[in-house]
């Protein structure tokens, strides 16, 4: 049982680099979701998708981008990175939107900082 | 803007002890409210999910309650373990987003 799978686990990154979060999922979820976390803080939602070739902003796009080629994947793109974007990121997906009730699963976080 | 607070940020019980966590929001246009459960270093699972027309869910040791109206939410653990040590989040669906709030961090002492 895989559920939410994301790579890397950690990483270090230098300032105004760029790289890629990967996420994958294996239960034929329609919604992904891309959230980070800073310490003591709750999740803040980055982008989410609705299906394949659909995507839209959440709370805090600002410096990220995504893209949905496929239904499994949802990778986030961090360009040009700063000291500001350190945080533990978590992609997520559900069979239908929240609001119909649907369970959420999470993958177990990318630790990412920005030096 | 839907803000979510959750209180106490921070809690030590002795093991046995029932108690009870706190959630609020400030929009009562939501479509339902979720606990969760984070473990240090994981991601988070779901414990409960109620929806906006229910009053309460309840699974094992849990209960969780909604008053829409006052914007508040209980999630209830009886007779605490050492194994409910983790931080539990609520996140509220409303609009086409979920809003999480700060989480409180439970410690359950032996």
């Amino acid at each position: 049982n895989a559920g939410v799978t994301q790579t890397p686990k950690f990483h270090i990154l230098k300032i105004g680099q760029s790289m890629t979060l990967q996420c994958t999922q294996d239960m034929n979820h329609n919604y992904m979701y891309w959230y980070r976390q800073d310490p003591g803080m709750g999740l803040k939602l980055i982008y989410y998708s609705v299906g394949a070739g659909i995507t839209d902003k959440g709370e805090v796009p600002n410096g990220y981008n995504v893209s949905r080629s496929t239904t499994e994947d949802f990778p986030l793109r961090l360009e040009l990175a700063a000291p500001s974007q350190t945080s533990v990121y978590f992609c997520a997906s559900s069979y239908q939107g929240l609001s119909s009730g649907n369970t959420i699963y999470f993958g177990e976080g990318s630790w990412l900082t920005v030096v | 803007k839907q803000e979510v607070t959750q209180i106490p940020a921070a809690l030590s019980v002795p093991e046995g002890e029932n108690l009870v966590l706190n959630c609020s929001f400030t929009d009562s246009a939501i479509y339902n409210l979720q606990w969760f459960r984070q473990d240090p270093g994981k991601g988070l699972t779901s414990l409960l999910l109620i929806q906006s027309s229910q009053r309460e869910q309840t699974s094992g040791r849990l209960n969780a309650s909604l008053d829409k109206s006052s914007g508040r939410s209980t999630l209830y653990i009886a007779a605490s373990q050492p194994g409910d040590s983790a931080t539990y989040l609520c996140a509220v669906w409303a609009g086409n987003m979920l809003t999480f709030g700060g989480g409180t961090r439970l410690m359950v002492k032996p």
